[in-house]
């Protein structure tokens, strides 16, 4: 059974920090790894997807590493921003499943 | 092109109930499933399905029953609803294993 284990479990940064959030998992047979944000009682947003092959991926001011063989992904926030604060949480892909991490809380002070 | 719909947001029921959390998604995806979160437990499988007329089980199944009669709807039946099933459920769609999952506002369900 695939374990995702986030860590630490709550960041707060002033604003301008850069954020790194770490993610490990158990079995490193994943199709993908994928990080979500979720803020407070909503939905999750799709915030990158990495596939097994590839090694890191980038949008804007985030960028997701992936070490698959030693089950490992760490996501880099640069520059963060209150408008950053919230949940973020990270999800193996095997066998049509995703497993999730408890999440991150971060909180970036103005 | 509006994603994946989950209706209703809320909804309270008394122990004993039962109701259908319905869930569509208008992008053509094969795969489909069902994850409820709890406070400190995270985001846990229920049911999935990778196409029209194939389900299967996930993490924590027990109370819940699903189908797949068409590609776009996947519903959540719950038989007879009990406290511990008080969650927020969140329904998600990918086209395929390779693709990422595109997941629904969520219901937030309270079982009194």
């Amino acid at each position: 059974k695939q374990e995702v284990t986030q860590i630490p479990a709550a960041l707060s940064v002033p604003e301008g920090e850069n954020l790194v959030l770490n993610c490990s998992f158990t079995d490193s047979a994943i199709y993908n790894l994928q990080w979500f944000r979720q803020d407070p009682g909503k939905g999750l947003t799709s915030l990158l997807l990495i596939q097994s092959s590839q090694r890191e991926q980038t949008s804007g001011r985030l960028n997701a590493s992936l070490d698959k063989s030693s089950g490992r992904s760490t996501l880099y926030i640069a520059a963060s921003q209150p408008g950053d604060s919230a949940t973020y949480l990270c999800a193996a892909s095997n066998d049509y499943k995703l497993s999730f991490g408890a999440g991150t809380t971060v909180t970036v002070r103005a | 092109n509006a994603g994946v719909t989950q209706t209703p947001k809320f909804q309270v029921l008394k122990t004993g109930q039962s109701m259908t959390l319905q869930c569509a998604q208008d992008m053509n995806h094969e795969y489909m499933s069902w994850y409820r979160q709890d406070p400190g437990m995270g985001l846990r499988l229920i049911h999935y399905s990778v196409g029209a007329g194939i389900t299967d089980q996930g993490e924590v199944p027990n109370g819940y029953n699903v189908s797949r009669s068409t590609t776009e709807d996947f519903p959540l039946r719950l038989l007879s609803a009990a406290p511990s099933q008080t969650s927020v459920y969140f329904c998600a769609s990918s086209f395929n294993q390779g693709t990422g999952y595109t997941f629904g506002s969520g219901t937030r369900l309270t079982v009194v």
